[in-house]
C-alpha cells in the first residue's frame, strides 16, 4: 500500500485477544478503516473510526487511534478460527478522493 | 439489495493481448474504485469514477484506463498485458453521501498473465 504500513503475519492461539497494528501517513485523513478479507473474496468493512475520535468498541472488536503518532490498532477479543484471514488497515485522505490501504495483515488463529 | 458485481471472475491471457473487466456497484452507489491486489504489494489504488469522471488516479502506466457509464456501471482496459499484469482486480462502489465512505468491494476478477 501507498504509505499506510503493517506487520505482514501475525499467529495467535484460539481464545486469546488479537492486535493488529498500523501507522498511516496523513494527519488530515478523516476516517480510518479495517476491512477483513477471507480466501477467494474481496474485502469487507469491519469497522471505521473517525479521525476526532481515540477509540470505538464493536462487539470483539476495539479500536484504537493515537493521531499524534498517526497509529492505529485493531484488538479481536476472544479470537476464534474464523478470524483467521488479511486484515487490511486504510485511510481515505482528504480531497483526492481516493482511499489508501495497507498491504494488508494475516492472521493464523491455532486451534 | 444486489451486491457489487464483477465480470468475469477468472481471465487468462496471453503477454500482449488486452483486457476488459466490469463491475456493477450496488444500486444508488455512484462511486467505483478499482484497486490491483498482488502478493508483494498488496491493494494498489487504480482510479475512482463518480458520475462518469475520473476524480483520481493512482500511480499506473497509461495502458490501464477505465471509464464508467450513465448507470454507474464501470470498465477497467489493460492493453498490452505483461506478466507482471497478473492479479486480483478488486471493485468497489460508495454512495458518497454517507460521512464514513464506506466501501462495498465485489469479488474480484483474478486476470492470470501467461
Amino acid at each position: 500500500g501507498e504509505d499506510v504500513e503493517q506487520s505482514l503475519f501475525l499467529s495467535v492461539r484460539e481464545g486469546d485477544s488479537s492486535v493488529i497494528n498500523c501507522t498511516y501517513t496523513d494527519s488530515s485523513s478523516t476516517y480510518l478503516y479495517w476491512y477483513k478479507q477471507e480466501p477467494g473474496a474481496g474485502l469487507q468493512l469491519l469497522t471505521y473510526i473517525f479521525s476526532n475520535m481515540d477509540m470505538k468498541q464493536d462487539q470483539r472488536l476495539t479500536v484504537l487511534l493515537n493521531k499524534k503518532d498517526k497509529h492505529l490498532s485493531l484488538r479481536i477479543a476472544d479470537t476464534q478460527t474464523g478470524d483467521s484471514a488479511i486484515y487490511f488497515c486504510a485511510e481515505r485522505r482528504t480531497g483526492g478522493f481516493k482511499t489508501i490501504f495497507g498491504a494488508g495483515t494475516r492472521l493464523f488463529v491455532k486451534a | 439489495k444486489a451486491g457489487v458485481t464483477q465480470t468475469p471472475r477468472y481471465l487468462i491471457k496471453t503477454r500482449g493481448q488486452q483486457v476488459t473487466l466490469s463491475c456493477s456497484p450496488i444500486s444508488g452507489h455512484r462511486s467505483v474504485s478499482w484497486y490491483q491486489q498482488t502478493p508483494g504489494q498488496g491493494l494498489q489504488f487504480l482510479f475512482e469514477y463518480f458520475s462518469e469522471t475520473q476524480r483520481n488516479k493512482g500511480n499506473f502506466p497509461g495502458r490501464f484506463s477505465g471509464r464508467q457509464f450513465s448507470n454507474s456501471r464501470s470498465e477497467m482496459n489493460v492493453s498490452t498485458l505483461e506478466l507482471g499484469d497478473s492479479a486480483l482486480y478488486l471493485c468497489a462502489s460508495s454512495t458518497e453521501t454517507s460521512g464514513s465512505n464506506e466501501q462495498f468491494f465485489g469479488p474480484g476478477t483474478r486476470l492470470t498473465v501467461l
